[in-house]
């Protein structure tokens, strides 16, 4: 099956600075990529996602890039704020299947 | 966006007794429906897969005996913990696929269930 696998797992940062996550898949067959931003006690909230056909999605202050070759992507946040500070984890899917395999999560803190 | 209701949002039950938890999709139709365990500062498990209809698909090392799940409904899932024990304390969450060629998830606000 699947494999996630997620770098850092904690990340700490100054409020403007940039943070980057990355995450590699095995399963060649994945082609959609979403991250999840998760706040203490609450539910994953979906803040971008991509598939396979796209090389790079942005949405304002945050981008997501793939590289299908070397089967990674990452997530970009610049100009961090303290409200940023969470867990975010990414995750692959195939088409077709719903359940996408998830990493295993990196807390970011985002110090003013 | 689509909104997936959970049922209750914390419960507190005895060791040995059973709980239910419920995960309702509020604006669409879910024939298929995910739960997921979530331990602290860890990412979360897949347990099941729910199927409308149908019994559901549990994931290797989940009993399903323990963990019953009924999708009665196109709207409504149900989780239920049975003889409680406060290994399985822990966040429960589902999530419904809204269907078509969208493959985003959308989770329930969660479940803490702590046994004592």
């Amino acid at each position: 099956g699947e494999n996630v696998e997620q770098h850092p797992s904690t990340l700490s940062v100054q409020e403007g600075d940039s943070a980057v996550i990355k995450c590699t898949y095995s399963d060649s067959a994945s082609n959609y990529f979403p991250w999840y931003k998760q706040e203490l006690g609450k539910r994953p909230q979906l803040i971008i996602d991509i598939r396979s056909n796209v090389g790079e999605k942005k949405d304002q202050r945050i981008a997501v890039t793939l590289n299908k070759t070397a089967k990674h992507f990452s997530l970009h946040i610049t100009e961090t704020q303290p409200e940023d500070s969470a867990v975010y984890f990414c995750a692959a899917s195939k088409g077709g299947s719903y359940i996408p395999t998830f990493g295993r999560g990196t807390s970011l803190i985002v110090h003013p | 966006g689509a909104v997936v209701s959970q049922h209750p949002s914390w419960v507190i039950c005895k060791s040995g007794t059973s709980v239910k938890i419920e995960c309702r999709s509020l604006d669409f139709q879910a024939t298929t429906m995910f739960w997921y365990r979530q331990f602290p500062k860890q990412s979360l498990m897949l347990m099941a897969t729910s199927n409308e209809g149908s019994k559901a698909t549990y994931e290797q090392g989940v009993e399903k005996d323990k963990f019953l799940i009924n999708h009665a409904s196109l709207t409504l899932s149900t989780l239920t913990v049975t003889s409680a024990h406060p290994e399985d304390s822990s966040f429960y969450i589902c999530s419904a696929p809204r269907g078509g060629e969208i493959y985003e998830q959308y989770f329930g606000p969660g479940t803490r269930l702590t046994v004592t």
